[in-house]
């Protein structure tokens, strides 16, 4: 089966930290997308994780666990306009290589002042 | 360059008519993809073309639904006869070749709201 699991909703402070977590079951693993969507635009790319560890992008770092099966996307600095969707995608890799991905159904942030 | 164009940004119609959504991807991409997006659904994956070759299309929900690629430059989502609960904003994404092994992103249209009355 296909899963992806994240909160639904969160909350924070401009100027501090947000860690928004996923965690997935899919059948095979070829890779894992954060993306960003603002209400009523579409999704734009933040970040790709395959090996286990940390990426480092700015202000934004995204995490991976492949054995443990999960991902968090880490916000610093939070500025009002991060108020978004941040979605999980997991590139799957059953049936071989594929470049179809299954989103989570987002995590809806807002940023208060 | 140009983005991945979608249109029409918006579509209001009764149900029963016959819709059809238009796609054209970023140029030198070879993966089109068909998305809708729901508030209870979240983004779910429809069809995607490989060098216009439908390579997986079970995420398409009944036979009202039937997507084209008819060149690498072109893509079209019909729904008919379309319903209520068709309603959502359906997103067209692209990548370019190699993309099953790369850190490549599925670039995204803007998408086209569709309303069924």
């Amino acid at each position: 089966g296909q899963n992806i699991d994240q909160p639904t909703e969160m909350t924070a402070t401009e100027g501090a930290i947000v860690q928004i977590n996923c965690t997935y079951q899919t059948s095979g693993f070829n890779g894992l997308f954060w993306y960003q969507q603002h209400a009523g635009e579409a999704p734009t790319f933040l970040s790709y994780n395959v090996l286990d560890g940390l990426e480092e992008k700015g202000r934004f770092s995204s995490f991976l666990s492949r054995s443990k099966g999960y991902s968090y996307l880490l916000l610093k600095e939070l500025q009002m306009k991060d108020s978004a969707s941040y979605l999980c995608a997991v590139r799957s890799a059953y049936g071989g290589a594929t470049n179809k991905l299954i989103f989570g159904t987002g995590t809806l942030l807002a940023v208060q002042p | 360059d140009a983005g991945v164009i979608q249109s029409p940004r918006h579509e209001v119609t009764e149900m029963g008519q016959e819709v059809t959504l238009r796609c054209k991807p970023i140029s030198g991409h070879n993966s089109l993809f068909w998305y809708r997006q729901t508030m209870m659904r979240g983004l779910e994956l429809l069809i995607y073309f490989n060098n216009n070759v439908p390579i997986d299309d079970s995420g398409m929900p009944e036979d009202r639904f039937s997507a084209k690629m008819p060149n690498a430059s072109f893509s079209t989502l019909k729904i008919q006869p379309s319903e209520p609960r068709d309603s959502a904003v359906y997103f067209c994404a692209s990548t370019p070749p190699g993309g099953s092994y790369s850190n490549q992103p599925q670039h995204f249209g803007d998408g086209t709201r569709l309303s069924i009355l």
